[in-house]
């Protein structure tokens, strides 16, 4: 079965600041990644597909990038309403596992 | 507009059966591509995915909780059903329905959630 890591678990910034998270998967996935953002006592919401597709709606500060088994999230300025947990997830081939979460707070 | 919402017990006993119910609008089951799928989280805890159904009927569980899971459809309803067998404190959670679509099973549209709690 494939696993998905992510690092760093957990990260303090500054508004404005670049971010960076990254997750890997134990098999290649090909660009079959997605990312979601879960703020505090809220719904996943679906940020990124396909490793670095924006879903429609979400700010352009946010991107991915990756394939294979490498990925990584970027939020190019940090703001307060970012302030969440981001997990990825597998969307290449059952099990679909989610990776443990980042959780993203303001410094 | 794709809504999803979940229905079932708040609470159920150790070793008890769960049943959720996913009612859905806003798109079709039995649309080329299109998936519901369950997730949950306990309380503090990561994202955990556990059932998905394709709208031809495949149905795919995870490894760990595979044997007892059942995943069905009733598309005249709009519903997906979840049932979950001998439940267990540790099973504590919000359980999510949510749509997929696309060449990859990403979630795209979520439930609001509902919280059950295993307890005696």
């Amino acid at each position: 079965d494939i696993q998905m890591t992510q690092s760093p678990s957990f990260l303090s910034a500054s508004v404005g600041d670049r971010v960076i998270i990254t997750c890997r998967a134990s098999q290649g996935i090909s660009n079959y990644l997605a990312w979601y953002q879960q703020t505090p006592g809220k719904v996943p919401k679906l940020l990124i597909y396909d490793a670095s597709t924006l879903q429609s709606g979400v700010p352009s500060r946010f991107s991915g990038s990756g394939s294979g088994t490498h990925f990584t999230l970027t939020i190019s300025s940090l703001q307060p309403e970012d302030v969440a947990t981001y997990y990825c997830q597998n969307c290449n081939s059952d099990p679909f596992t989610f990776g443990p979460g980042t959780k993203v707070d303001i410094k | 507009q794709i809504t999803l919402k979940e229905s079932g017990p708040t609470l159920v006993k150790p070793t008890q059966t769960l049943t959720l119910t996913c009612t859905f609008s806003g798109f079709s089951l039995t649309t080329r591509g299109v998936g519901v799928g369950w997730i949950r989280q306990p309380p503090g805890k990561a994202l955990e995915w556990l059932a998905l159904i394709y709208w031809d009927d495949d149905k795919r569980y995870s490894p760990s909780l595979k044997n007892r899971l059942t995943i069905t459809k009733d598309t005249s309803k709009n519903q997906v059903v979840l049932t979950m067998t001998n439940m267990d404190p540790v099973d504590t959670a919000t359980y999510y329905c949510a749509h997929r679509s696309g060449t990859g099973t990403r979630f795209g549209y979520w439930g609001q959630g509902a919280l059950v709690t295993v307890s005696s």
